[in-house]
């Protein structure tokens, strides 16, 4: 069974740098998608990024980057120039392609806190 | 541009009542889902389903059950509630199943069950 796993429960970044959260997965597929959500207080569920595993080169959306290191499992989010609304919680999901039913798997998440 | 609206945002319940959350989306998505979240487990996959008609057990179904009467609507019903329910639950849908496809998400609803 896929598992994702993020063990920062709580991180904080002065507003204008930059962090970096972690997100490790367990699988024995080949092909499959990694996204990081994220959630604000208003509880809205956004997309932030996405990365197919078959795909070297890391995503990359404005401020927003990961590390996609496929033979460690491991995929991280990058966030540079730290606005205070990027404040969230954010989540590292799994989707496998195995049936073809868009379902996702979610790590524990990590609640981020941008400091004036 | 609604988007997907679940009612309601909050509630609460008393041990063995029955209620129903909706789920509602106008993108005319196939697959649609019910995820709960709680403190430190992230969100975990209740019901699912991949047409009108159509419903799947996800990772924790018990004590839940779920209709897709309408293409747009996705029902997620409580016959008798638990305090183990209390939770944020979530409804997402998809416009296909395929990987990569992106969850559009509803607000949530807050529910307690004392």
């Amino acid at each position: 069974a896929q598992t994702v796993t993020q063990s920062q429960p709580e991180m904080s970044v002065q507003e204008a740098e930059t962090v970096t959260l972690s997100c490790t997965y367990d699988t024995s597929e080949s092909n499959y998608y990694l996204f990081w959500y994220k959630q604000p207080p208003s509880r809205q569920m956004i997309l932030v990024i996405r990365q197919e595993a078959y795909k070297q080169q890391n995503a990359t959306e404005n401020r927003f980057s990961v590390n996609f290191q496929k033979a460690a499992k491991s995929f991280s989010l990058k966030i540079s120039d730290s606005q205070l609304g990027d404040t969230a919680m954010y989540f590292c999901a799994f989707m496998k392609p195995t049936g073809n039913t868009g379902k996702l798997i979610f790590g524990q998440g990590t609640t981020l806190q941008v400091k004036p | 541009n609604a988007g997907v609206t679940q009612t309601p945002k909050f509630r609460v319940l008393k041990t063995g009542q029955s209620m129903t959350l909706l789920c509602a989306q106008d993108m005319n998505h196939e697959y649609m889902y019910w995820y709960r979240q709680d403190p430190g487990m992230g969100l975990r996959l209740i019901h699912y389903s991949v047409g009108e008609g159509t419903t799947a057990k996800g990772e924790v179904p018990d004590g839940y059950n779920v209709s897709r009467l309408k293409k747009q609507n996705f029902l997620l019903g409580l016959e008798s509630a638990a305090p183990s329910q209390t939770s944020v639950y979530f409804c997402a849908s998809t416009l296909t199943g395929l990987v990569g496809t992106e969850a559009f998400f509803g607000q949530g609803t807050r529910l307690t069950v004392v």
